[in-house]
């Protein structure tokens, strides 16, 4: 049982250029979500989804994408990486119907640089 | 939407001694508030967590408490340990609905051996 794994755990991208950020659970959670971590900010929620095939906005969604077509993943796509998008960025997933619990566990992180 | 203030935003306390976190939160709808624990570099991991529907919850060495008429909520943490110093964020969403947490800003806490 791996819980969620995130990759890659670094990136350095110019701006303008896009790149995907990729999320699996193995914890059959209905739950998934994608936060942001800046210092001195604390964690702000980029997008989250309910279950396969349902995406929402968070806090600050602009200049990501997301999708959900199956359980396990959930990948988060910059379109056009600016400067502003230098972060750390978690995955987190909860909620399992079987073991009753809404726990958020979070991944290990990926810490991107955007020149 | 909601909106949690987490204080103080950096503590030092001397081993042995016991440590106090305060976060207040604006939306009355909110019955669940986590805490973390993030360690440099890693990832945030829960330790405790408590709803509306109870006061306080304690486990071991850590406590929460809750003051839902005042919107507060308080991490407390006795007899410190150096393995204690990280950074320490708590949170705050609808039960049913912790896809989508507000943070606090986040406390360090640092002690001291």
């Amino acid at each position: 049982n791996a819980g969620v794994t995130q990759t890659p755990k670094f990136q350095v991208l110019k701006t303008g250029q896009s790149m995907t950020l990729q999320c699996a659970q193995d914890m059959n959670h209905e739950y998934m979500s994608w936060y942001r971590q800046d210092p001195g900010m604390g964690l702000r929620l980029i997008h989250y989804s309910v279950g396969a095939g349902i995406t929402d906005q968070g806090e600050v969604p602009n200049g990501y994408n997301v999708s959900r077509s199956t359980t396990e993943d959930f990948p988060l796509r910059l379109l056009s990486a600016a400067p502003s998008q230098t972060s750390v960025y978690f995955c987190a997933s909860s909620y399992s119907r079987d073991a009753h619990t809404d726990t958020q566990y979070f991944g290990p992180g990926t810490r991107l640089t955007v020149l | 939407g909601e909106n949690v203030e987490q204080h103080p935003s950096t503590l030092s306390v001397q081993e042995g001694d016991s440590a106090v976190i305060k976060c207040t939160y604006s939306d009355s709808a909110s019955n669940y508030f986590p805490w973390y624990k993030q360690e440099l570099g890693k990832r945030p991991q829960l330790i405790i967590d408590i709803r509306s529907n109870v006061g306080e919850k304690k486990d071991q060495r850590i406590a929460v408490t809750l003051n839902k008429t005042a919107k507060h909520f308080s991490l407390h943490i006795t007899e410190t340990q150096p393995e204690d110093s990280a950074v320490y964020f708590c949170a705050a969403s609808m039960r049913g609905s912790n896809y989508k947490l507000t943070f606090g800003k986040g406390t360090l806490l640092t002690v001291n051996p």
